[in-house]
């Protein structure tokens, strides 16, 4: 297995621009989530899926948009690129019923908006 | 969702015992202690969790107080890489509305030096 990719590793914005951050696993996971971390911090919420087709914000939506259309996929998008989006970020995935808890995290995405 | 409480740092000598303490006082009774950690720049990786029993598996020992207020992490022989950030995390599973949004703190920066 794979387990959680990400693409791309790295990516530099100009402000204003948009993008969109890829996520997959190929374990069958139902629960997938965006994470987002600045530098020194923990990692906060941005938005969550517990299947597809249907997703939830988390801690810090704004500026963020995301879709669920199949199992293995969960889509990150910037509408609108802002400095303060400079961030690493990070998908993660999980069963459900319970296991939500043991989250597989993949290797992050790192993001610099000019 | 209860707050969790760790020392910002830690040291521990290669092939002892590193014990991470985690102070949860607020836990409720339905709430799980989950453990992660992180290695620099990589994404957080799930280490064990319990609910009141302590727990062993391949990576840690989790050692849980009978009130569940405090828990320790125990890494029985630390290598150089276990050197890491590590995250005490508490979160309701299946039945609450935790959904899995772990509340990454602060965590505690673990270093193993020789």
């Amino acid at each position: 297995n794979a387990g959680v990719t990400q693409t791309p590793k790295f990516q530099v914005l100009k402000t204003g621009q948009s993008m969109t951050l890829q996520c997959a696993q190929d374990m069958n996971h139902e629960y997938m989530s965006w994470y987002r971390q600045d530098p020194g911090m923990g990692l906060r919420l941005i938005h969550y899926s517990v299947g597809a087709g249907i997703t939830d914000q988390g801690e810090v939506p704004n500026g963020y948009n995301v879709s669920r259309s199949t199992t293995e996929d969960f889509p990150l998008r910037l509408l609108s690129a802002a400095p303060s989006q400079t961030s690493v970020y990070f998908c993660a995935s999980s069963y459900r019923y319970g296991r939500e808890g043991e989250q597989y995290f993949g290797p992050g995405t790192r993001l610099t908006v000019t | 969702d209860a707050k969790t409480t760790q020392p910002p740092s830690m040291d521990c000598a290669e092939g002892r015992a590193a014990n991470l303490p985690c102070n949860h006082s607020t836990i409720s009774g339905n709430e799980y202690v989950y453990w992660y950690r992180q290695i620099h720049s990589q994404g957080p990786q799930y280490i064990i969790h319990g609910l009141k029993n302590n727990e062993t598996n391949e990576m840690a020992s989790l050692i849980i107080t009978e009130d569940r207020k405090s828990s320790t992490l125990i890494l029985p022989h630390a290598t150089l890489r276990d050197t890491a950030v590590y995250y005490c995390i508490v979160l309701a599973n299946a039945g609450g509305t935790s959904y899995g949004k772990l509340t990454f703190g602060q965590g505690t920066i673990l270093t193993v030096h020789p």
